[in-house]
């Protein structure tokens, strides 16, 4: 167990719905950051927060939104689901504010829109 | 936490024998360096990390080689053993960003 927990670990919705992804960083972790893991691109970042304010932006597109809660645990929104979509979402947490030692990734929500 | 089917490159090797898995990346200004493994319904997983300033780092059974002038970075894995089949990204932060850029990896298959 790496102390990053994902919600849920798998979900399989319809093309035009929206889902909530949900993770709850290591505890004393004050960054998450979401990645998105498909079959023809890799590990690509999506977006990161630092004790609830959004840090950094990556590739995400204007369909999906996130946001850090006070507790710290965050949330990925994915609306107007496409077939494309499908693919593993990993949220990883670290204590400062970039990257460094210490920056574990959860086990991963797959996603999988039909 | 699989990799999806990702059409990965493959390196296949013996039980006990030693493995290189390599990896280019393009940022000069990439300071930071990691390697991360991820196992079949896992995330990925830290193995072990290396600094611009530095150009190798050992741990436990594992060395991370990284030659700035060709932007190349190299895990070598000491007798590798079953346990070792995953599938192997590196990953670079640049010294602006806090974000990780990570490369395509490579499957590592160990035969018994």
């Amino acid at each position: 167990d790496s102390g990053v927990t994902q919600t849920p670990k798998h979900l399989i919705t319809a093309t035009g719905q929206r889902v909530t992804l949900r993770c709850s960083p290591r505890s004393g972790d004050l960054s998450v950051y979401w990645y998105q893991q498909s079959l023809d691109q890799g590990l690509q970042f999506l977006i990161q927060y630092y004790n609830g304010e959004e840090r950094a932006k990556g590739n995400i597109l204007e369909r999906f939104s996130a946001q850090q809660f006070p507790d710290l645990h965050s949330e990925l929104n994915l609306s107007s689901l496409e077939l494309g979509d499908s693919a593993l979402y990993f949220c990883a947490s670290s204590v400062v504010g970039s990257p460094g030692y210490g920056y574990t990734f959860g086990s991963g929500t797959r996603l999988t829109v039909v | 936490g699989e990799s999806v089917g990702l059409h990965l490159p493959t390196l296949s090797v013996q039980e006990g024998d030693n493995s290189i898995i390599n990896c280019a990346y393009s940022n000069s200004a990439s300071d930071y360096f990691i390697w991360y493994k991820q196992e079949s319904g896992k995330g990925p997983q830290f193995i072990i990390d290396i600094r611009s300033n530095m150009d190798k780092r050992q741990g436990q059974r594992v060395t991370v080689l990284l030659n700035k002038t060709v932007k190349h970075l190299s895990l070598q894995i000491a007798a590798t053993q079953p346990g070792d089949s995953a599938v192997y990204f590196c990953a670079e932060k640049d010294n602006a960003g806090n974000m990780l850029t990570f490369g395509g990896g490579t499957r590592l298959m160990v035969k018994p």
